[in-house]
Formats: C-alpha cells, sequence, structure tokens
C-alpha cells in the first residue's frame, strides 16, 4: 500500500495567482498521476509526473497552465497557473501500487 | 467522448433495496477497477478484476468483468445507509486509469 500526503487540503486563491500543491508519498514510485474533479463527478486525468524526464500531460492540459516538478521518487508539485474561478476544482494525487491505485484526500481549490 | 460510460449517475433508493451499476466502453481494458469515495476524500479502491468473465464478492457488493473485458457491473444486495458515497469504475489503459463519470448513491433509513 502507499500512503500520500497532500498539502494544502484547501485554499481560497485569487483570480490572477497560482498556487502549488505538493503531494508526498510514504514510498518510491515511478509515476505519480494529477486528477482534477469538480464535486460528486469524476476524475479526469491531468498529467502523468515522471521522476527525471517531463510530465505527460493529457489532452486538454498544457504544461504552461498546470506546471509540474518531480524532483526524486517519493515527491511532486503540480501548480495551477494564472488561476481564473474556472480552476475551482479538486486536485488530487494518485500512484499505483501493485496494481491498486491510492489518492491523497484532494486539495479543494476555489478561486474568487 | 466519454472513454468508460458509467450508468446511473445517479441513484437514490430505500434502505434494504438491491440495486446495479453499469460501466460500458467500446475499448478493452487489461484490468478494471471500481473505487468507492467519500466527500473530502480520496477514491478508495474496492476491487479489481482481470480476467474476462470474472465474478467477485465482497460481502453484500458483487463485481462482474464482461467476458470481452470491456464493461463491468456492480451489484449491491440489500443497501444500508453505510453504503451511500460516490462509486467510480476505471479501466487501466496503457498504465493510466480512466475513469468513468460515477454513480453517487444515496440510501436512505
Amino acid at each position: 500500500s502507499a500512503v500520500i500526503s497532500q498539502k494544502p487540503s484547501r485554499d481560497i486563491c485569487q483570480r490572477g495567482t497560482s498556487l502549488t500543491i505538493q503531494c508526498q508519498v510514504d514510498s518510491q514510485v515511478t509515476m505519480m498521476f494529477w486528477y482534477r474533479q469538480q464535486p460528486g463527478q469524476s476524475l479526469t486525468l491531468i498529467a502523468t509526473a515522471n521522476q527525471g524526464s517531463e510530465a505527460t500531460y493529457e489532452s486538454g492540459f498544457v504544461i504552461d497552465k498546470f506546471p509540474i516538478s518531480r524532483p526524486n521518487l517519493t515527491f511532486s508539485t503540480l501548480t495551477v497557473s494564472n488561476m481564473s474561478p474556472e480552476d475551482s476544482s479538486i486536485y488530487l494525487c494518485s500512484v499505483a501500487a501493485n496494481t491498486e491505485a491510492f489518492f491523497g484526500q484532494g486539495t479543494r481549490l476555489t478561486v474568487v | 467522448t466519454q472513454l468508460l460510460e458509467q450508468s446511473p449517475q445517479f441513484l437514490s433508493i430505500q434502505e434494504g433495496e438491491n440495486l446495479t451499476v453499469y460501466c460500458n466502453s467500446s475499448s478493452v481494458f487489461s484490468s478494471l477497477q471500481w473505487y468507492r469515495q467519500e466527500p473530502g476524500e480520496g477514491p478508495v479502491l474496492l476491487v479489481t478484476v482481470v480476467t474476462g468473465g470474472e465474478v467477485k464478492k465482497l460481502k453484500r457488493l458483487t463485481f462482474q468483468f464482461g467476458d470481452a473485458r470491456k464493461d463491468s457491473s456492480l451489484h449491491i444486495t440489500a443497501a444500508q445507509p453505510g453504503d451511500t458515497g460516490l462509486y467510480l469504475c476505471a479501466g487501466d489503459l496503457g498504465g493510466k486509469l480512466i475513469f468513468g463519470q460515477g454513480t453517487t448513491l444515496q440510501v436512505k433509513p
């Protein structure tokens, strides 16, 4: 299993600013995943963060808007840049271990 | 276009009733997983099905993987208020998890 600590758990931000979300895992993992989720709805994959290489972004998501760092095998950050109210959502990081996905508790972001 | 179509998206039932949630796709998955998520928490894995035609039981929950590995179902027998939550199916597509739209289940006492 894997235990994931994600912070902040929630934040209210002004439009035009940026927020960096941190994700710490208690074990070394090759890939970490970042998802976005509207409350009560499904998860949409933003990108896959690989250690030692650039993140791989899904269709509709770009590095300038969601820069990702992966400095080592237990840590990753996702930045939501130049925020607008449309970025208000829950952001979750995830890792896979033995075909099971483990998730952080999520960061609830509100942009005003 | 949703790769995994999950239905129904919302279900409100009385305690003791049975229900089935469906997850359908035109793609073949190497495995399919079901998660349950409660407010303020990340999804938690309930089961993984790998073999076409596989059936797994978890207490009152029965999971089935279609023969062609394109679809799956979750059946809950005698639902209880504690079953309330968001249920998500997810397919493994080349190491990435792709999620269905989710089913919000409300079980009223």
